[in-house]
């Protein structure tokens, strides 16, 4: 079955480092999103993306984030200047359209700042 | 206000026992209902998905809707070791171009 793959798994960066988190969504997959989940807290919304922009994003998405869809299977998640207050797992998730499709994730990138 | 209410648990059931998970939330617009079994250090995964009220069931699965209570409810019969998880209610907020809102997840731990 397809899915959603996440690199990498872990990754450990000093404060004030920036930090790409990289995806591959399902190849027919046309929606991408983002959420992160706070360690002992709810998952919650980035980013949503589709047609190569940015289509819904949440107060946490301040200018220290940015998305990308750099080739045609990619999709990643920049965080610049990254604070003690970004380490979560950061989740990425595709569905085929909008609305009523589910989303599928992938196992997370678990990002700890030091 | 759009929330959604779940019970962190943990939920402690023998094998063989049926399981009830809930979540309530507040925004009478909510159309579309997921929910997802999230196992440690892995990514959500999703269970079952409804829109309507009613019940809709998948193998040991029921996923259950009450709109005009705004609550929803996942079963879990003849319950597994494997099962043991924790158990994520969504749902589909519309208004804000379909990102999903979350439950807190319960924990659920079933005894062999």
């Amino acid at each position: 079955e397809p899915e959603v793959t996440q690199t990498p798994s872990h990754q450990v960066t000093q404060m004030g480092q920036e930090v790409i988190l990289r995806c591959v969504p399902i190849s027919n997959h046309l929606y991408f999103y983002w959420y992160r989940q706070i360690l002992g807290q709810k998952v919650e919304f980035l980013v949503s993306f589709y047609n190569n922009e940015i289509s819904e994003k949440s107060e946490i998405f301040d200018d220290q984030f940015s998305v990308e869809r750099p080739d045609g299977s990619n999709f990643t998640l920049k965080i610049r200047s990254t604070k003690l207050e970004d380490s979560a797992m950061y989740f990425c998730a595709s569905s085929q359209t909008d609305s009523n499709q589910p989303q599928h994730f992938g196992d997370g990138t678990r990002l700890s700042i030091l | 206000q759009k929330e959604v209410e779940q019970d962190p648990g943990p939920l402690s059931v023998p094998e063989g026992a049926i399981v009830s998970l809930n979540c309530t939330y507040s925004n009478s617009a909510f159309q579309y209902f997921m929910w997802y079994r999230q196992y440690s250090r892995k990514g959500p995964e999703l269970l079952m998905y409804t829109y309507s009220s009613g019940n809709k069931e998948d193998g040991r699965f029921t996923a259950q809707v009450d709109k005009s209570s705004k609550y929803i409810s996942l079963f879990i019969r003849d319950s597994q070791p494997s099962d043991s998880a924790t158990y994520l209610c969504a749902i589909v907020d519309m208004d804000s171009n379909y990102q999903l809102i979350w439950g807190a997840g319960t924990k659920l731990i079933i005894k062999p």
